[in-house]
């Protein structure tokens, strides 16, 4: 069980737009930390595709942006390319009654049909 | 370019120790920006955190993990270390090293991972 959740699977055709949300509580998005998108192609590492909610690291398409409001937060892809395909995870902090930790999301699978 | 590499044995017993060693190039461990850590993904599973260190020794884990694991860093050799004790079928999982940023959490750079069995 993910302390943060998103939907298991989203898919869409080429050209499509697609979003997948992320949900938290009150002790992570809630409490005001921020939210992180990694994409996992198949077989690699993870790597930071959007952070702090919205910003782009250099060299990641403008397709891709993030939003946060709450104890949510959602990452969209607009012009879905074949090469999208990939899984696509949310993280943040947690503070509770454990202590501080970094959470993720179970991930999110996105096919391009 | 920074970059992170995984050393270690693949196969380990059940109840031994793994240990992994992230190796840091390109920028210094002792950066007091960064913290350090260890995820885990089982095959076909999520990403699961394991444990996070600061240059200084100071750590914290993830709590269902504390009791098995420990992070050392070496700042002489810029690179950390991940000890899991008592490991089981369970603990069979990619290990990746990272960089987290200290200040907004978030993890910027990723090792390529380590696979690690375990099996008797």
């Amino acid at each position: 069980q993910s302390v943060l959740t998103q939907p298991p699977s989203v898919s869409g055709a080429p050209g499509q737009r697609v979003t997948i949300s992320c949900i938290g509580s009150k002790s992570n998005l809630g409490a005001g930390y921020d939210v992180h998108w990694y994409q996992q192609l198949p077989g690699t590492a993870p790597k930071l595709l959007i952070y702090n909610n919205d910003n782009r690291p250099s060299g990641v398409p403008d397709r891709f942006s993030g939003s946060k409001s709450g104890t949510s937060a959602s990452l969209a892809i607009t012009g879905l390319h074949v090469e999208d395909e990939a899984d696509y995870y949310c993280q943040s902090y947690d503070t509770n009654l454990s202590g501080p930790m970094y959470v993720f999301g179970g991930g999110t699978k996105l096919t391009v049909l | 370019q920074l970059q992170l590499q995984e050393s270690g044995p693949g196969l380990v017993k059940p109840s031994e120790t793994l240990s992994l060693t992230c190796n840091v190039s390109g920028a210094s461990i002792s950066n007091s920006v960064y913290y350090w850590g260890w995820i885990r993904q089982p095959p076909g599973k999520g990403l699961e955190w394991i444990g996070t260190i600061y240059y200084t020794g100071s750590t914290y884990w993830n709590p269902s993990l504390k009791s098995r694991a420990s992070i050392n860093v070496d700042t002489s050799k810029n690179q950390f270390s991940l000890k899991l004790s008592s490991v089981t079928a369970a603990d069979t999982a990619m290990y990746y090293c990272a960089r987290h940023d200290y200040h907004t959490r978030v993890i910027d750079y990723w090792g390529q991972g380590a696979l690690v069995t375990v099996s008797p």
